[in-house]
């Protein structure tokens, strides 16, 4: 089975700085990855994903985020955070087992101060 | 084109009694998956619909159940709640929800306090 591990469970850091999630997962087969960002009272919205290719992913809002297989890690970037990004981050695996049910870390709560 | 939408938003049961939330997908979309929201275990996948059949389903006692109809929205019902319910409920839509590459569209939520 495959799992995610999210190491950070809260990211404080200055507006305009820059910040990286960190997210490594396990699986014994071929995954693909997410990056989801939950706003307060919010559901979730898809910031980026990993499916081949590339390893450096573009997403919305300026982040980007670089696979890396060798260390199994997904970690998430911003160069200059602002205060609106502060929010629940949650990176997610999809095996390629046929459904695509997410397995999902335990998030890591960004929290950007001016 | 709308997202997904989930109603209610909120909810207050008190132990023992049952509740139903329900979840329109974005239109053409007809996989529909749920998932639990908690503190302590986070997101985790209960049971996904296609087509009126449930093709997949998370590791939740039977009390967890789910319904899609022919226009694809789904309802869940939990029976003989439990205080370990109180939880935030998403639901996702994709258009067929088989593929790992498919991208799952979330809905709000529906958040359960269960006293």
């Amino acid at each position: 089975a495959q799992s995610v591990t999210q190491l950070d469970s809260q990211v404080p850091v200055f507006e305009e700085a820059p910040v990286e999630l960190r997210c490594n997962y396990s699986s014994s087969v071929s995954v693909y990855l997410f990056w989801y960002v939950q706003y307060p009272n919010q559901g979730l919205q898809l910031l980026l994903k990993y499916l081949s290719g590339s390893t450096l992913v573009k997403g919305i809002n300026g982040f980007e985020a670089e696979f890396n297989k060798s260390q199994t890690s997904f970690h998430l970037r911003k160069p200059s955070v602002h205060i609106s990004d502060t929010a629940e981050y949650f990176c997610a695996v999809s095996v390629d087992s046929g459904y695509s049910t997410l397995t999902f870390g335990k998030g890591t709560m960004l929290l950007v101060s001016p | 084109k709308a997202g997904v939408t989930q109603t209610p938003r909120y909810l207050i049961k008190t132990r023992g009694q049952q509740v139903t939330l329900s979840c329109s997908p974005i239109s053409g979309h007809r996989s529909v998956s749920w998932y639990q929201q908690t503190p302590g275990q986070g997101l985790q996948f209960l049971f996904e619909y296609f087509s009126e059949t449930q093709r997949n389903k998370g590791n939740f006692p039977g009390r967890f159940s789910g319904r899609q109809f022919s226009n694809s929205r789904s309802e869940m019902n939990v029976s003989t709640l439990e205080l370990g319910d109180s939880a935030l409920y998403l639901c996702a839509s994709s258009f067929t929800g088989f593929g790992a590459q498919e991208t799952q569209y979330f809905g709000p939520g529906t958040r359960l306090l269960v006293l």
